[in-house]
């Protein structure tokens, strides 16, 4: 009954390598997102799409593409894997839309990347 | 832009002491606050919530009110256990910007 699993849990790959992560929700949110936690803890927001369309995009490289299949996953595609790419990426979701005054969003376990 | 300042950690407490983690934050319209928990090697989980001025968020005995006059959304628990030993994190939520944006995370540790 996972509410925003993400798949895998661990990557670890070199340099110059393609890698994706996935991740599903079965809240029925709308809205789904993409964190990046760098070594310091600190959490930034990258992307966010709700029903499939690309809202936020926070002057990610282009490396980085997003892809929503439909409005239940959102995929994380990374090319070129650089050692900086290394940090813990969150998925989440919330429900966002008329008649919704708060933005609660429910986080994945999280992809720890390690780029050697 | 929005911002969330939290109080410097790491925090280090002995068991049923009395916890504050300060948090304030900087928004140009009225946003939700949050605080989220992140246990050793887990991923967030919501702590509490509070979406508007004076609401109070509770939840396993911790508490936090949203202070619009000075901004802030102070964590409080009465007597804390090992099992608080996480990182907390404030955040904040402009339904406009449909993003979080958090504070850089403190770490507590509860000691026997």
């Amino acid at each position: 009954d996972t509410a925003v699993s993400q798949t895998p849990k661990y990557l670890v790959t070199q340099m110059g390598n393609d890698k994706s992560i996935k991740c599903e929700q079965n809240l029925g949110h709308d809205t789904m997102y993409w964190y990046k936690q760098d070594s310091k803890k600190f959490l930034k927001i990258m992307f966010s799409y709700n029903n499939k369309e690309l809202i936020i995009n926070e002057t990610v490289p282009n490396r980085f593409s997003p892809k929503s299949p439909d409005k239940a996953h959102l995929n994380l595609h990374i090319n070129s894997l650089e050692l900086g790419d290394s940090a813990v990426y969150f998925c989440a979701s919330s429900q966002v839309g008329a008649g919704y005054s708060e933005n609660t969003q429910y986080f994945g376990p999280g992809t720890r990347l390690t780029v050697l | 832009g929005d911002s969330v300042t939290q109080m410097e950690g790491p925090v280090t407490l002995s068991e049923e002491a009395f916890l504050t983690i300060n948090c304030t934050y900087t928004a140009t319209g009225y946003p939700s606050l949050f605080w989220y928990v992140q246990y050793p090697g887990e991923g967030l989980q919501l702590l509490l919530k509070a979406t508007k001025a004076d609401d109070k968020g509770s939840n396993k005995g911790f508490e936090a009110t949203y202070r619009k006059e000075t901004t802030s959304f102070h964590l409080e628990k009465g007597s804390v256990q090992v099992s608080d030993s996480a990182v907390y994190f404030c955040a904040l939520s402009d339904l406009g910007a449909q993003k979080l944006v958090f504070g850089q995370g403190t770490r507590l540790t509860i000691n026997p």
